[in-house]
């Protein structure tokens, strides 16, 4: 069974850019959700998915959104790129039930200069 | 609000050797879950160990294991015999089992790494 596929690994980008990252959740896996990752703020929610609806949305800037797709794929997107973006975005998808653990893809190393 | 707290940032142990590393959280919850995770330097997630709160028993998978206090609200992973390839950050993460805040909150973070 394959698992959290996240493409693509490594984005560097220019400010006031923006850009799109994608997430092909485990076969049968209904929920996708988003993390950032940084050195300084740790692990941070942005939001989460769960058939094609946001389920929950952490305290980003309306820069930061998210769809998801019939097929359970997800793609984040953030728009007007600032240096502060730049961080490692991790998706994660679960099974049937939200409140359970998440299984992790590898991530998107995305940095802004 | 969960918090979860991870208040070591670093730890080091010799291989073969058992380390624990250390949780503390809060919460008004009376059923979730809890979670250790394992970052490596390839960044992936990893998850190793699940704890189901309204269970008494200890959470164990094979060198790993969980001490679970729930009326202190502590949940530290022992690993025992140490190796090299257990080098990671390893967090500590709450969900609520029931609920419409579905969100895992997660610790910073513990850096271990074993020495050989």
């Amino acid at each position: 069974k394959a698992g959290v596929t996240q493409t693509p690994r490594y984005l560097i980008k220019t400010r006031g850019q923006q850009v799109t990252l994608s997430c092909s959740p485990i076969s049968g896996h209904r929920s996708v959700s988003w993390y950032q990752q940084t050195p300084g703020q740790g692990l941070q929610f942005l939001f989460e998915y769960f058939s094609e609806t946001q389920r929950n949305k952490g305290n980003f800037p309306g820069r930061f959104s998210g769809r998801q797709f019939s097929n359970s794929r997800s793609e984040m997107n953030v728009s007007t790129l600032e240096l502060g973006d730049s961080a490692l975005y991790l998706c994660a998808s679960r099974g049937a039930s939200m409140n359970t653990e998440a299984f992790f893809g590898q991530g998107t190393r995305l940095t802004v200069v | 609000a969960q918090t979860v707290t991870q208040s070591q940032p670093e730890m080091s142990v010799q291989e073969a050797e058992t380390v624990t590393l250390s949780c503390t959280y809060d919460t008004s919850e009376s059923n979730y879950y809890l979670f250790w995770y394992k970052q490596p330097p390839s960044r992936q997630m990893i998850l190793v160990i699940r704890q189901e709160a309204y269970k008494q028993q200890n959470a164990t998978e094979n060198r790993f294991s969980v001490n679970f206090q729930k009326a202190a609200k502590s949940f530290s992973l022992k690993i025992s015999d140490s190796q090299l390839g257990d080098t990671a950050m390893y967090f500590c993460a709450f969900v609520p089992i029931t609920g419409a805040n579905s969100k895992l909150t997660f610790g910073k973070g513990i850096t271990l790494s074993v020495r050989p």
